[in-house]
């Protein structure tokens, strides 16, 4: 059983561009968080999705956009890249309409120069 | 604002030895306290969770320690191993589903 998959595993933009990373929950999950962990820091969370909604949001600008599609998989994008947005982004499944453990995926290393 | 925090940033222990790390929170709607542990270039993995309706649980080696009325909580690793050096993050949130904070990190380095 595959874990939660992400890709691409690194990234490289420069400023003002836009970027779209990829995540594929759990198996038997219906609920993907999306998650930015600075170097040396915890993760922050940026937003939930399941049914396709956008269920709960932290305190991310709108440049941070997301999708959620029918099979779960979900997309985050982010638009007008600055040179804070350097981070790993991590996505994390969980199951039952998200009441239970989130499982969290690789990440992704976008890297913005 | 960080809402739950860590410490200590980081730690030093010799084999066997029972590195603690601790958390505090603020928010009294918080029910579900997780850590995780994290090797470089990986996500964060789920160790141990914890509800505030019991004080203590045991996983194989970690123990979580709760203290409600403190709005405390703390991890102890048993007989600590040289391959338990990770980072160890705690977290809080208001169900296990929703949206997690996450402590700042504590490096654990466990010594031969």
């Amino acid at each position: 059983d595959a874990g939660v998959t992400q890709s691409p595993t690194h990234l490289i933009k420069t400023r003002g561009q836009q970027v779209t990373l990829r995540c594929s929950p759990k198996s038997g999950h219906d609920t993907v968080s999306w998650y930015q962990q600075a170097l040396g820091q915890g993760p922050q969370f940026i937003f939930q999705y399941y049914e396709e909604e956008e269920r709960q949001r932290g305190n991310f600008p709108d440049r941070f956009s997301g999708h959620q599609f029918p099979n779960y998989s979900s997309e985050l994008n982010v638009n007008a890249l600055l040179l804070g947005d350097s981070a790993l982004y991590l996505c994390a499944s969980s199951a039952d309409r998200g009441l239970n453990e989130q499982f969290f995926g690789p990440g992704t290393r976008l890297t913005v120069l | 604002q960080q809402q739950v925090k860590q410490s200590p940033q980081s730690l030093i222990v010799q084999k066997g030895g029972i590195p603690i790390i601790n958390c505090a929170y603020e928010n009294t709607a918080f029910d579900y306290f997780p850590w995780y542990q994290q090797f470089p270039g990986k996500g964060p993995a789920l160790l141990i969770a914890i509800r505030p309706d019991v004080s203590e649980k045991k996983e194989g080696r970690f123990t979580i320690s709760f203290n409600k009325s403190a709005k405390q909580f703390s991890l102890h690793i048993m007989d600590s191993q040289p391959g338990d050096s990770a980072t160890y993050f705690c977290a809080a949130s208001r169900n296990s589903g929703y949206a997690l904070n996450f402590g700042k990190g504590t490096s654990l380095l466990v010594t031969p």
